[in-house]
């Protein structure tokens, strides 16, 4: 049992390069969540995934987009790469089913540089 | 949307001592804060949470308080050992703004000196 897993680990990318990231979770939760982690601002929302076949922006969701393959899978993709977009990238996921809340579990994170 | 603050930023304590970070609020709509730990260059990990309709929860030396009155809920911890230095997340969920929508604080440093 895995849990949520993310690829890659690393990136460095040039201002205007596209770039995915991966996030697959194997502990059959229905929300996944991308956040971004920056010194001193704490774990921001992007984009989540209440339930398959649904997607809705967080706090700062431009610049960004997401796809949710499956149940699985929920991407992150950068389409034009810009070095304020430079952070930490949590994929997390819950079990999430009616009005109740449940803990977020985490990936490892992607660390993405953009010069 | 929610807004929550954590204080202090930074926190020293002397290994053996107790720890208290205090998070506050913004929506008296908030139902659920947890709290999570992440070491340096690690995720954030679930250490404890508690929801609006319990005011305290104890997991061995860990402990959540919620005063829902004042907005505020606070981490304790006893007997801090040096594997609790680390960074401490408070958060909050609303369901105004979606279930499991979750507004982090910024964090807390904790550093227990040996």
């Amino acid at each position: 049992n895995a849990g949520v897993t993310q690829t890659p680990k690393f990136q460095v990318l040039k201002t205007g390069q596209s770039m995915t990231l991966q996030c697959a979770q194997d502990m059959n939760h229905n929300s996944m969540y991308w956040y971004r982690q920056d010194p001193g601002m704490g774990l921001r929302l992007i984009y989540y995934s209440a339930s398959e076949g649904t997607t809705d922006k967080g706090e700062v969701p431009n610049g960004y987009n997401v796809s949710r393959l499956n149940k699985r899978e929920f991407s992150l993709r950068l389409e034009s790469a810009a070095p304020s977009q430079t952070s930490v990238y949590f994929c997390a996921s819950s079990e999430q089913q009616g009005n109740g809340n449940s803990p977020l579990h985490f990936g490892n994170g992607t660390r993405l540089t953009v010069t | 949307g929610e807004n929550v603050e954590q204080h202090p930023s930074t926190l020293s304590v002397q290994e053996g001592d107790s720890a208290v970070i205090k998070c506050t609020y913004s929506d008296s709509a908030s139902n659920y804060f947890p709290w999570y730990k992440q070491e340096l260059g690690k995720r954030p990990q679930l250490i404890i949470d508690i929801r609006s309709n319990v005011g305290e929860k104890k997991d061995q030396r860990i402990a959540v308080t919620l005063n829902k009155t004042a907005k505020h809920f606070s981490l304790h911890i006893t007997e801090t050992q040096p594997e609790d230095s680390a960074v401490y997340f408070c958060a909050a969920s609303s369901i105004r703004y979606g279930n499991n929508r979750l507004a982090f604080g910024k964090g807390n440093q904790v550093v227990v000196i040996p």
